[in-house]
């Protein structure tokens, strides 16, 4: 079982450019989840999918899209990278239904530096 | 709305003593409280929750938790701390609505042997 798998690890764009970070999950969960992690202001959540189907809005959704493709993946797509959005993303996903009591599994995390 | 506040950003402990990292909440309706660990250029490992009962919650590591309703607070504690502990320490709090999980800033627990 690999658990949460994040692609890319490490990537640098310049401004203005687009990327996705892709994520996956062989554990059979429902619910997906993007955070971003910033010194000194802890994760942030950009995105969540509560069920294959659906996305909402967390915290900073701005400047951010997410597709869920399937019950096993998640991209979050950054459409026209800016210098703010430098930061290590994380993936997480929860299992069980909709309003399990259970805990969020991460990923590894993406570094991102935009230019 | 939901939040979680760590009010120490760093917290030193010499090897051997307890260990309290604090965390407070905000949150409508039933708290559903969550303590993960963050090791260098790692992911999130989930170490503890409370959902409901005992206030006392015991984790990973010989770690454990107090549920203080009043006090809205769910303190990370351990009675006897490693050198190995030394690591980044994360709150997170999820409403019995809700599906978002917000976590606090971090504090930066450093164990001197």
């Amino acid at each position: 079982n690999a658990g949460v798998t994040q692609t890319p690890k490490f990537q640098v764009l310049k401004t203005g450019q687009s990327m996705t970070l892709q994520c996956a999950q062989d554990m059979n969960h429902n619910s997906m989840y993007w955070y971003r992690q910033d010194p000194g202001m802890g994760l942030r959540l950009i995105y969540y999918s509560a069920s294959e189907g659906t996305t909402d809005k967390g915290e900073v959704p701005n400047g951010y899209n997410v597709s869920r493709l399937n019950k096993r993946e998640f991209s979050l797509r950054l459409e026209s990278a800016a210098p703010s959005q430098t930061s290590v993303y994380f993936c997480a996903s929860r299992s069980g239904q909709v309003l399990n009591t259970g805990e969020l599994f991460f990923g590894e995390g993406s570094r991102l530096t935009v230019l | 709305a939901q939040s979680v506040a760590q009010p120490e950003d760093q917290v030193n402990v010499a090897e051997g003593n307890p260990l309290t990292v604090k965390c407070t909440y905000s949150v409508s309706g039933n708290p559903y409280l969550f303590w993960y660990v963050q090791y260098p250029n790692r992911g999130l490992q989930f170490l503890l929750k409370y959902i409901t009962g005992d206030n006392l919650v015991k984790g990973s590591y010989g770690f454990e938790a107090e549920f203080n309703k009043s006090q809205t607070s769910f303190h990370l504690k351990k009675p006897s701390a490693l050198v190995s502990d030394s690591a980044l320490y994360f709150c997170a709090v999820r409403g019995s609505g809700t599906y978002k999980y917000i976590f606090g800033t971090g504090t930066r627990l450093k164990v001197l042997a």
